[in-house]
């Protein structure tokens, strides 16, 4: 199994709608988890971490399922602004230091 | 404001030449990260060190080399190796002192063959 599997997309959906993308990890001992945004040619900006209880920031919410091992992202209310790539990211198994990323679901909003 | 600065923007390369990219942090981070990103692709770690005056090959070391002589400081080059180097660089920093902190990335370096 992957260590990280994450839907390429592209997700293409109308503005207002509500999306939602997961990825998985392979390890059960990951601790931290995080969602990223990536905007074309830029670099990843945090978007939000992902917390065991689950936790939202406006339109977003991040929740984390330990037994299947996969976070979820769920955007409400969908605007073209959040058209962009999203990477997940959680700790490595061999150390906290050690960083896995997701390669990314594109997510494009129409008008 | 403390973050990550990543130099040059843009950088050319000719061939059997070795460059340089510089990653400055003022964020008193102990582990830095250096990552490769091919169009239309995820990121691949190239290098990282955990603490200064250490550190590791990642998934995708061979052609570059780093060092870690300073805690802010973790210079990547591309050597003549690296046949194919044309690609987006980004350096991270991480206080993994610290539980559940993201790593913070810098602007990035693009590279380019001439």
């Amino acid at each position: 199994r992957k260590e990280v599997e994450q839907d390429p997309g592209p997700f293409n959906v109308p503005e207002g709608a509500t999306v939602a993308f997961n990825c998985t990890y392979s390890n059960s001992a990951s601790q931290s988890f995080f969602w990223y945004r990536q905007d074309c040619r830029k670099e990843p900006k945090l978007l939000m971490s992902v917390y065991s209880s689950g936790n939202e920031d406006g339109r977003f919410t991040a929740q984390l399922n330990r037994a299947s091992q996969y976070i979820s992202l769920l955007i409400r209310d969908s605007k073209l602004s959040d058209s962009a790539t999203y990477l997940c990211a959680f700790t490595g198994y061999s150390s906290a230091s050690k960083i896995i990323f997701g390669s990314g679901t594109r997510l494009s909003i129409r008008p | 404001d403390g973050g990550i600065t990543q130099s040059p923007k843009y950088l050319f390369r000719k061939e059997g030449q070795n460059v340089t990219l510089s990653c400055e942090q003022n964020l008193n981070h102990d582990a830095m990260y250096w990552y490769r990103q091919d169009p239309g692709q995820g990121l691949r770690l190239i290098y990282y060190s955990q603490i200064v005056n250490d550190f590791q090959k990642g998934d995708i070391a061979e052609g570059y080399s780093v060092s870690r002589e300073k805690k802010e400081s973790f210079p990547l080059t591309v050597t003549s190796a690296q046949k194919n180097p044309t690609a987006f660089y980004l350096c991270a920093s991480l206080n993994w002192r610290v539980s559940n902190q993201p790593q913070h990335f810098g602007d990035g370096t693009r590279l380019s063959i001439l």
